[in-house]
């Protein structure tokens, strides 16, 4: 059981390049939402998926797209990138609504910096 | 959503208690409060969770008082290992579409 998996750790970027991040989860979870952090502040939620099939913006959706690609995998997608997308990324799962102690299961993040 | 608000940063010598406290003055009737905790370079971890009066586990309790418009997270002993930054998040979890919003949260510094 490895919780929840973020590819890659690590990357550089030129400006308007683009890439995919990747997060799985394996714990059955039926929510997923991608986060970013920058330095010194706390996670801003970019974009999240309720459940398996739907996508929903957060705070800070522009300049991203995600895609829930099945009940594991949720993706997210730079497509034009620029310096002001370097931050950690950060993936999280969470169970379904209505238990009895409800919680979030964070990734371990992708370091992203834009050239 | 209802909004956050909690001290920037906090010092504190091991063997003492610490307590954390977080203001969320428009906490609407199903919301729940939560705490995470995030060490550099990982993402965060939850510590507790609860909605009214007083709720212990293995590593912290929560105070909530009767208004619910804030919240105290109280950390028992604190030892070196517990500087991290410490978020407090209110939210209904019922909701299937429920999003969290994460503050700037406290840094808590354990010092020897």
């Amino acid at each position: 059981n490895a919780g929840v998996t973020q590819t890659p750790k690590f990357q550089v970027l030129k400006t308007g390049q683009s890439m995919t991040l990747q997060c799985a989860q394996d714990m059955n979870h039926n929510s997923m939402y991608w986060y970013r952090q920058d330095p010194g502040m706390g996670l801003r939620l970019i974009y999240y998926s309720a459940s398996e099939g739907t996508t929903d913006k957060g705070e800070v959706p522009n300049g991203y797209n995600v895609s829930r690609l099945n009940k594991r995998e949720f993706s997210l997608r730079l497509e034009s990138a620029a310096p002001s997308q370097t931050s950690v990324y950060f993936c999280a799962s969470r169970r379904l609504a209505g238990v009895s102690t409800d919680t979030q299961y964070f990734g371990p993040g992708t370091r992203l910096t834009v050239l | 959503l209802a909004k956050t608000t909690q001290p920037i940063s906090m010092d504190s010598y091991e063997g003492q208690e610490v307590n954390i406290t977080c203001s969320h003055n428009n906490i609407a009737t199903n919301d729940y409060i939560t705490w995470y905790q995030q060490f550099p370079s990982q993402g965060p971890r939850f510590i507790i969770q609860g909605y009214k009066t007083k709720v212990t586990n293995e590593v912290a309790s929560l105070f909530i008082p009767a208004d619910r418009k804030s919240s105290t997270l109280s950390l028992p002993r604190v030892s070196l290992s517990d500087t991290a930054v410490y978020y407090c998040l209110v939210g209904d979890r019922t909701s299937g579409t429920y999003k969290y919003i994460f503050g700037t949260g406290t840094r808590l510094k354990v010092l020897a």
